[in-house]
Formats: structure tokens, sequence, C-alpha cells
């Protein structure tokens, strides 16, 4: 099993750009997740869908931010336009979501840099 | 007050040692209780679930203790290797989200 991927590891962008972080969740999954880690507030949850569909997004920190599931097998998370304040560590993380697991899998992560 | 929260540490340990910290949760309608260990630049990967009657795992033991909500794990003969940071998470019921503590940093040295 490949696990969660995440793509671009890295991104380095001026502020006003658009950015665009993919995912792909363990085949199987039907959960996905959406975190951002900073040094000041932790692991936040910004979003997360059952079978693709966008459960809570209570998270998302304004509406340059947006999240999509097109499918199960592929989601982005988009930031338009981008600002410093946006630079963070952006995990993607997926699960199988039954009767009984709770259980995350995150991916290796999105560092994203604002200038 | 912060739905799930950690004291950040750093707890500095003797190698061979044993370390504990808490977690504290304020939703007690909470059903599932996990630890994750983060690696510098690392993603988070699960450690243990915790049960309600307590697990151990090795030299790693984690209690909850719902009535007045938190949980713990405890680090037995501390390895250089266990240094790390150590996040806490709770959850709802299955097909509910998971919230993350800020992490407890542990350090252990020779």
């Amino acid at each position: 099993d490949a696990g969660v991927i995440q793509s671009p590891r890295h991104e380095v962008t001026e502020m006003g750009q658009e950015v665009t972080l993919r995912c792909k969740p363990i085949s199987g999954h039907n959960s996905l997740f959406w975190y951002r880690q900073t040094m000041m507030r932790g692991l936040e949850l910004l979003i997360y869908f059952n079978n693709n569909v966008p459960i809570d997004d209570s998270g998302m920190p304004e509406d340059r931010f947006s999240a999509k599931m097109p499918n199960a097998s592929f989601s982005t998370l988009k930031i338009q336009p981008s600002e410093p304040r946006d630079s963070a560590v952006y995990f993607c993380a997926s699960r199988l979501t039954d009767s009984g697991a709770n259980v995350l899998t995150f991916g290796a992560g999105s560092r994203l840099t604002v200038l | 007050r912060k739905e799930v929260e950690q004291d950040p540490g750093p707890f500095n340990v003797p190698e061979g040692a044993t370390v504990a910290f808490n977690c504290t949760y304020s939703n007690s309608a909470s059903q599932s209780f996990f630890w994750y260990r983060q690696d510098c630049r690392k993603e988070p990967k699960l450690l243990m679930s915790v049960y309600s009657s307590g697990n151990e795992d090795g030299r790693f033991t984690a209690q909850l203790n719902r009535a007045s909500q938190y949980i713990s794990l405890l680090i037995r003969d501390s390895k250089l290797s266990d240094s790390a940071t150590y996040l806490c998470a709770v959850g709802g019921a299955a097909g509910n989200k998971l919230t993350f503590g800020g992490g407890t940093r542990v350090l252990v040295k020779p």
C-alpha cells in the first residue's frame, strides 16, 4: 500500500498567487481530512469528507480556502489568493470509517511558504 | 478553552527512566482516543489507541479517565529513539472528526 500521497511536498510562492495542494487517499478509505500545522496553532482540522461529501468545513479559515473531493481517490485544497500567514504544513489524512474504526493515516504533508 | 489540551513540555528524560504525561479533553461525549507520535518534520503516526480499560504496548501504557476527562501515556525504560512529540487525538463516534492536542515534546538524553 502506497499510503496517503500528497503533492507537492514543498511549495514556495508569492503572496497573491493561487496554491493547489493535492491528496490521494489510501485505496478503500472512505473518509478524508485536511489539517494544517503551525508552531503557534498546532494541528488544526480544516475540513473533512465522508464518502466524498464535505461533512465539516468549520475549520476553513476564510473564503480564500476551498476544498473538493471529486471522487474517492482524489482531493484538492486550494488557497486563492495566498497570504504569508497561510505558511504552514498541510496534511491530508484518510481512514476507513466503519462502525468501529476511527484511526487516521497521514500523508507526508505539503510544506507551504508564502513570501 | 481548547477542546484538547496538552502540556507542551519539553520533558527531559534520562535514558532508561519513566515518563508520563496527560491530555485533557473538554467534550464529555468523546468516544475515541489515540496517541500519535510525530518526529521532527514528519507526519503524525499512530502510536496506540486508548481503550476504556487501559492498554499496554511494550514499554507504552495508555490510560483513559472518563470522570476527569483525560488520557495519559506512560513510557517505561525510555530510549533515545523515543524522543519525539506525542500528540493526543480525541474523536466522537466513528465517522466523526478527530481533534488533536498541541503535542507534548519528549527529549530522552543519555
